[in-house]
């Protein structure tokens, strides 16, 4: 089965850029999908087919994905970035199209 | 705006059924276009998804789940169903119900969700 790599942890300054990557094997050819969950709330859409971003979504929020990296970078990071983030893509090995999301990597905000 | 609320007990004996409900406002699950969706989270863990259904009643289960689940929709009440079958402890969880925008036919990203509902599994 596919599976998704994150780093457990990413710590950063304010102000500073986050970069929280996926890993998987050629994500390059899927279209990957970004979450932040914050503290007992539901997971939110950040980032969309690799880099489009849904409305209401600051330009802090982008996204690339090639070869077996994507990366979820986010620019001058604020408090309230602090959060959960997961990645998700479909897969369609092994006859069944499934969703599979990454473990998540939690951010903080130093 | 579309909204998600999900209801159900939120307390389950082992080996009984797991029911949920996820009721949809501010669009019509027959519209098509979406796929409705059940994912999980257990505590301090992360996000597993279930299953999802189209308007026209078709579905995909993960398969670590399918023996166990089934997944219905009831359009006249803008709603839909998870049923979870044999449950263990190994079930507590909090079950997110989240629409799948999709392309043609193909299921996208989840945009919209519920504030999920805890479900403990214990006698």
């Amino acid at each position: 089965s596919y599976v998704l790599t994150q780093p457990p942890s990413v710590s950063v300054a304010p102000g500073q850029t986050a970069r929280i990557t996926c890993g998987g094997n050629n994500i390059g050819s899927k279209s990957v999908h970004w979450y932040q969950q914050k503290p007992g709330q539901a997971p939110v859409l950040v980032v969309y087919d690799d880099s489009d971003r849904p409305s209401g979504i600051p330009e802090r929020f982008s996204g690339s994905n090639s070869g077996n990296t994507a990366t979820l970078t986010i620019s001058r990071v604020e408090a309230g970035d602090e959060a959960d983030y997961y990645c998700q893509v479909w897969d369609s090995s092994s006859d069944h199209l499934h969703v599979v999301f990454g473990g998540g990597t939690k951010l903080t905000v130093l | 705006q579309v909204q998600l609320q999900e209801s159900g007990p939120g307390l389950v004996k082992p080996s009984q059924t797991l029911s949920l409900t996820c009721t949809v406002s501010g669009g019509s699950i027959s519209s098509g276009g979406y796929y409705w969706s059940w994912i999980r989270q257990h505590p301090g863990k992360g996000l597993e998804w279930i299953g999802y259904i189209y308007y026209s009643g078709s579905t995909y289960y993960n398969p670590s789940l399918k023996s166990r689940v089934t997944i219905s929709v009831d359009t006249s009440k803008n709603q839909f169903s998870l049923k979870l079958s044999s449950v263990t402890a190994a079930d507590t969880a909090v079950y997110y119900c989240a629409r799948v925008d999709s392309s043609g036919y193909m299921p996208r990203y989840f945009d919209y969700w519920g504030q999920g509902t805890l479900v403990t599994v214990s006698s």
